[in-house]
């Protein structure tokens, strides 16, 4: 499967647990994209990362959440003390991009993360 | 403050005939569009994009319409199959290095009748 694969598809947490969601890209690409959809909502924009670096993470809550993106392994977006919430879908997507040329984001099948 | 908008929760539609969806968009500065479908516990599939420059792409049965000066789109899908039922996303992107970010309108759901 070379497509966007994010693990586990479902997540539970109690409130105060940490939650860690997993994003492979495609093969070759070397951008990826978190967002977040709430229920009967769009999506929304988190954070953008490459490799080691977080580019734009200015859709991330200031607090309990990061994100990485190591020189190998898949990228991580990482919840601390969850609250109720956080109870969302999390998408990742991911792009091949040669400077300024438009390439779209392909997209994982998400998280589903929900907090008791 | 929604900079894109999706203003038809829902759409009905005859098998065979077009579906057109709509979005409107509030930033200028927005330079390439695209439309995503998503069915349910799936993440959205991508479909079709355009760019500012342009005012029309074509793939298939799917083509995208772009007026910047009343800073809409619509996705025009001719003919409509009953595999069309989804709810299709329109999202927009800036321009600059590091203005990747999509920005998505809230959706709207396309039911293709048999």
């Amino acid at each position: 499967n070379a497509g966007v694969m994010q693990n586990p598809r479902h997540l539970v947490r109690r409130r105060g647990q940490e939650a860690r969601l997993r994003c492979s890209p495609m093969k070759g690409h070397s951008h990826v994209y978190w967002y977040r959809q709430l229920p009967e909502e769009g999506l929304k924009f988190m954070v953008y990362l490459q490799k080691e670096n977080i580019i734009d993470e200015s859709g991330m809550p200031k607090e309990r959440f990061s994100a990485e993106f190591p020189k190998e392994g898949p990228s991580i977006l990482r919840i601390q003390q969850v609250v109720r919430g956080d109870s969302a879908a999390y998408f990742c997507a991911s792009s091949f991009d040669r400077g300024h040329s438009n390439q779209p984001q392909h997209f994982g099948d998400g998280t589903r993360l929900s907090i008791l | 403050d929604q900079q894109v908008k999706q203003n038809s929760p829902s759409l009905s539609v005859q098998e065979g005939r077009i579906s057109i969806l709509n979005c409107d968009y509030t930033n200028s500065m927005f330079d390439y569009f695209l439309w995503y479908k998503k069915y349910p516990a799936e993440g959205p599939t991508f479909l079709i994009s355009i760019s500012s420059i342009k005012d029309k792409n074509e793939d298939g049965r799917f083509t995208v319409f772009l007026n910047k000066s009343a800073k809409h789109l619509s996705l025009h899908i001719v003919p409509s199959q009953p595999g069309d039922s989804a709810v299709y996303f329109c999202a927009a992107r800036g321009m600059g290095g590091s203005a990747r970010q999509l920005t998505f309108g809230s959706g709207t759901q396309l039911t293709v009748l048999p």
